[in-house]
């Protein structure tokens, strides 16, 4: 059965460091989103990309976050300098055009 | 906005039992869906059950089913015959019925089934 995979499982960065996390979403989905779930808490939307381009993207997902879909099947969410508080779980989904969204089993970040 | 609320952060239950876990709801939406997700200690998100607001029947899996009172704003989850297995995080969620729109979650409820 096709299903969303993340890597890596477990970065580990100093604060001000550039990390990309990456995902390889299902072959045939459209639709794209980064979630972040900081320890203990819900899990929180970041983004979504649809057509090689941003749909929607929440207030936390500010200029220190890009997405990017450089080759048609990794789909890469970018920190640019990160924060102690990035430190989170970080769930990419993809979807075709139904409604249920498949997760991939996460990257946790940990920023030092 | 779109807010779901789960007003049990944390339950237990004997294994065997029936459990019951509250979510509310608050949209001006009148098409949109309503998900229980799963989180084991692994973090990896599973989907339970779905339910679509247009439908009336509620939905069942298995030992999974559902009580959707669309007006209240209500989508509690039932979990028959609880297991170990079934020990977890449960994620209340809604999403508009919308191509590509964002999935909002409650805050969870963390479920221990107790051998």
């Amino acid at each position: 059965e096709p299903e969303v995979t993340q890597t890596p499982s477990h970065q580990v960065t100093q604060m001000g460091q550039e990390v990309i996390l990456r995902c390889v979403p299902i072959s045939n989905h459209l639709y794209f989103y980064w979630y972040r779930q900081i320890l203990g808490q819900k899990v929180e939307f970041l983004v979504s990309f649809y057509n090689n381009e941003i749909s929607e993207k929440s207030e936390i997902f500010d200029d220190q976050f890009s997405v990017e879909r450089p080759d048609g099947s990794n789909f890469t969410l970018k920190i640019r300098s990160t924060k102690l508080e990035d430190s989170a779980m970080y769930f990419c989904a993809s979807k075709s055009g139904g409604n249920e969204q498949f997760f991939g089993p996460g990257t946790r970040l940990t920023v030092l | 906005a779109q807010t779901v609320t789960q007003s049990q952060p944390e339950m237990s239950v004997q294994e065997a039992e029936t459990v019951t876990l509250s979510c509310t709801y608050d949209t001006s939406e009148n098409n949109y869906y309503l998900f229980w997700y799963k989180q084991p200690p692994s973090r990896q998100m599973i989907l339970v059950i779905r339910q679509e607001a247009y439908k009336q029947q509620n939905a069942t899996e298995n030992r999974f089913s559902v009580n959707f009172q669309k007006a209240a704003k209500s989508f509690s989850l039932k979990i028959s015959d609880s297991q170990l297995g079934d020990t977890a995080m449960y994620f209340c969620a809604f999403m508009k019925l919308s191509r590509d729109d964002k999935i909002i979650f409650g805050k969870g409820t963390r479920l221990h089934i107790l051998p």
